[in-house]
């Protein structure tokens, strides 16, 4: 069955740490993954995406890297803000057409 | 450029009713898919339309239903609505196959 999974369920850090999102699948045939961060209420917004023969992708202070070998991922935040709290959401994309699986998401809370 | 637009952005229905949602997706894209956000359940894959055809589908009940316009646009359809509909809606567009979606920011159904 494919399956998107996503550790910790919940993360609570300190203004200005560092802290890293981890995501494990099994999706066949695998297309691509994506990292989404979704605020409260609102639609999720896209982070990074990569392709079986990327493993890392940057964008800003979030960096995201694949082992396609593992069939795992990490998201890394860097230097958090309040601003990043929210909950990140791992999609694995399955197929030709890209159909999307999700992960349950990391609800991450930045503490001043 | 304007981004993926839903309507209404909150609504609230009595169980047995109906729903219509609506979707616009950004210019030039013709896929929009549908996506059920619950607490429980977390981002499901409703359905995925391209070209006026739907080329994708989720594991929901025949209660769900959609269909996309010429112009793109989309909306999707819950008849007999259940308290578990309760849930944010959200769709997404894309150009074509390619990895890119944009979500819309929801809408948010309350089934009383």
């Amino acid at each position: 069955k494919n399956q998107v999974e996503q550790s910790p369920q919940s993360l609570i850090i300190l203004e200005g740490k560092n802290c890293t999102l981890q995501c494990n699948y099994t999706v066949s045939p695998f297309s691509n993954l994506r990292w989404y961060k979704q605020d409260t209420g609102r639609g999720p917004v896209s982070l990074t995406i990569m392709t079986f023969s990327e493993n890392t992708k940057s964008n800003g202070r979030y960096t995201a890297t694949l082992d396609a070998d593992t069939k795992q991922s990490s998201l890394h935040i860097t230097a958090s803000q309040l601003s990043d709290s929210a909950s990140y959401i791992c999609v694995v994309g399955e197929g030709g057409y890209n159909k999307l699986i999700f992960g349950a998401g990391t609800r991450l809370a930045v503490h001043p | 450029k304007a981004g993926v637009t839903q309507t209404p952005r909150y609504l609230i229905k009595t169980r047995g009713q109906q729903v219509t949602l609506s979707c616009s997706p950004i210019s030039g894209h013709r896929s929009v898919s549908w996506y059920q956000q619950t607490p429980g359940q977390g981002l499901q894959f409703l359905f995925e339309y391209f070209s006026e055809t739907q080329r994708n589908k989720g594991n929901f009940p025949g209660r769900f239903s959609g269909r996309q316009f010429s112009n793109s646009r989309s909306e999707m359809n819950v008849s007999t609505l259940e308290l578990g509909d309760s849930a944010l809606y959200l769709c997404a567009s894309r150009t074509g196959q390619e990895y890119g979606y944009t979500f819309g920011s929801g809408t948010r159904l309350t089934v009383v």
